[in-house]
């Protein structure tokens, strides 16, 4: 049972314009979101993150989307670059230690995102 | 600040056999994560080590098992390899100093089972 869904193994977006990438969960214990890109071969770089007492936060070109009534979070890069072509992953954890930390990440499967110029 | 190191980068070995991979945090980061790679499952929780001590561990069977000495570094041990088992093996590390976490991954490494 698929606790993240990606529902978009793929995605291509002209230079300039908006990508929108979706993210839904099952999990109502999920309460840390993260996005992550990731380059063949290599490990995933950190985006940006949202705690679920938020439903927005914004870095840059980034931002993310937290609806947590529909389980669902979108990640928006605008203006979308050539560099941006890589496999987005959506994370999720549920915080379980009374002195913090993070819970194992659960991942979604990724997007492919490509950037057409 | 040096970001997540692991050794070896690629590494082959055979059936049967056993491999230790190794993770270096971030320095001051406390809490070392492992996940599997694959093109099937994607990327799956292993376990995670806080202060020494094996804090969560994911649906992996025996066979896969870790450690953290008290300078933060892991390794981690798969026993009895089976062609399965081919890999990318990432780590992650946080400063786990209290609520939500980010982690920050390694470059993994990659392991083919012959």
């Amino acid at each position: 049972d698929q606790q993240v869904k990606q529902n978009s193994p793929s995605l291509s977006v002209q230079e300039g314009r908006i990508s929108i990438l979706n993210c839904d969960y099952t999990n109502s214990m999920f309460d840390y979101f993260l996005w992550y890109k990731k380059y063949p071969a290599e490990g995933p770089t950190f985006l940006i993150s949202i705690s679920s007492i938020k439903d927005k936060n914004e870095d840059g070109r980034f931002t993310v989307f937290l609806n947590k009534s529909a389980k669902h979070l979108s990640l928006h890069i605008v203006p979308s670059q050539p560099g941006d072509s890589a496999v987005y992953f959506c994370a999720a954890s549920a915080s379980k230690y009374s002195g913090g930390g993070a819970d194992g990440l659960t991942f979604g499967k990724g997007t492919h995102l490509i950037i057409q110029p | 600040k040096a970001g997540v190191t692991q050794t070896p980068r690629y590494l082959i070995k055979t059936r049967g056999q056993q491999v230790t991979l190794s993770c270096s945090p971030i320095s001051g980061h406390r809490s070392v994560s492992w996940y599997q790679q694959t093109p099937g499952q994607g990327l799956q929780f292993l376990f995670e080590y806080f202060s020494e001590t094996q804090r969560n561990k994911g649906n992996f069977p025996g066979r896969f098992s870790g450690r953290q000495f008290s300078n933060s570094r892991s390794e981690m041990n798969v026993s009895t390899l089976e062609l399965g088992d081919s890999a990318l093996y990432l780590c992650a590390s946080s400063s786990s100093a209290g609520g939500p976490d980010t982690q920050y991954f390694g470059p993994g490494t990659r392991l083919t089972v012959l």
